[in-house]
């Protein structure tokens, strides 16, 4: 089993869906969470932390279910912005472990 | 903001050159990363550094090597560039065990 797991998709969505992708990941004793969007050909960049239940800003919202082990981000009113690739991300453990551990990203489509 | 600058956006070297790739961050983060990024395989760590002079393999150190003379400064270098290094490198960021910053990345082909 992969550390962390997403569906790559492509997820192809009308402007104004509600969309979620799921992502699993092995280590339970995973303590930080991460959603980092990446635009093609460009750097990821920070979408939202995770570090307890979940996590909301504005149209985002992240859900962690330590018992499933899996986060979840669910977008809503999607826009034609949001269209890129998300990619969840795991610190496996706390202490001084400063490696995060990557998905393959899933890919997001919002089509007008 | 945090901000990371990488030297190059796109770089074209010959097999056989010896290249340096170099990233700064501003924000005084004692960790530094260097990724590189491939289609279908995702973000893989080469090596990281927690501290000036401290460096750490990552997945896939072969055929690398890495300098961190100075905090804000984290060198990535390849000895003898290979075809099989033509690829997106990106550096990041951090500090302590939270988030990673990226730099816009360079974009390597090696001929």
């Amino acid at each position: 089993r992969k550390e962390v797991e997403q569906d790559p998709g492509p997820f192809n969505v009308p402007e104004g869906a509600t969309v979620a992708f799921n992502c699993t990941y092995s280590n339970s004793a995973s303590q930080s969470f991460f959603w980092y969007r990446q635009d093609c050909r460009k750097e990821p960049k920070l979408l939202m932390s995770v570090y307890s239940s979940g996590n909301e800003d504005g149209r985002f919202t992240a859900q962690l279910n330590r018992a499933s082990q899996y986060i979840s981000l669910l977008i809503r009113d999607s826009k034609l912005s949001d269209s890129a690739t998300y990619l969840c991300v795991v610190n496996p453990n706390a202490g001084n472990n400063r490696k995060l551990i990557w998905g393959l990203g899933t890919s997001l489509a919002v089509n007008p | 903001d945090v901000k990371v600058t990488q030297s190059s956006r796109y770089l074209v070297k010959r097999t056989g050159e010896k290249v340096f790739l170099e990233c700064v961050q501003d924000m005084d983060h004692e960790n530094m990363f260097w990724y590189r990024q491939d289609p279908g395989l995702g973000l893989r760590l080469i090596y990281f550094s927690y501290d000036v002079k401290m460096k750490e393999k990552g997945d896939i150190p072969e055929g690398y090597s890495v300098s961190r003379e100075k905090k804000e400064r984290f060198s990535l270098i390849l000895e003898s560039a290979s075809t099989n290094q033509t690829s997106m490198y990106l550096c990041a960021s951090s500090s302590g065990v939270h988030e990673q910053y990226f730099g816009p990345g360079t974009r390597l082909t090696v001929t």
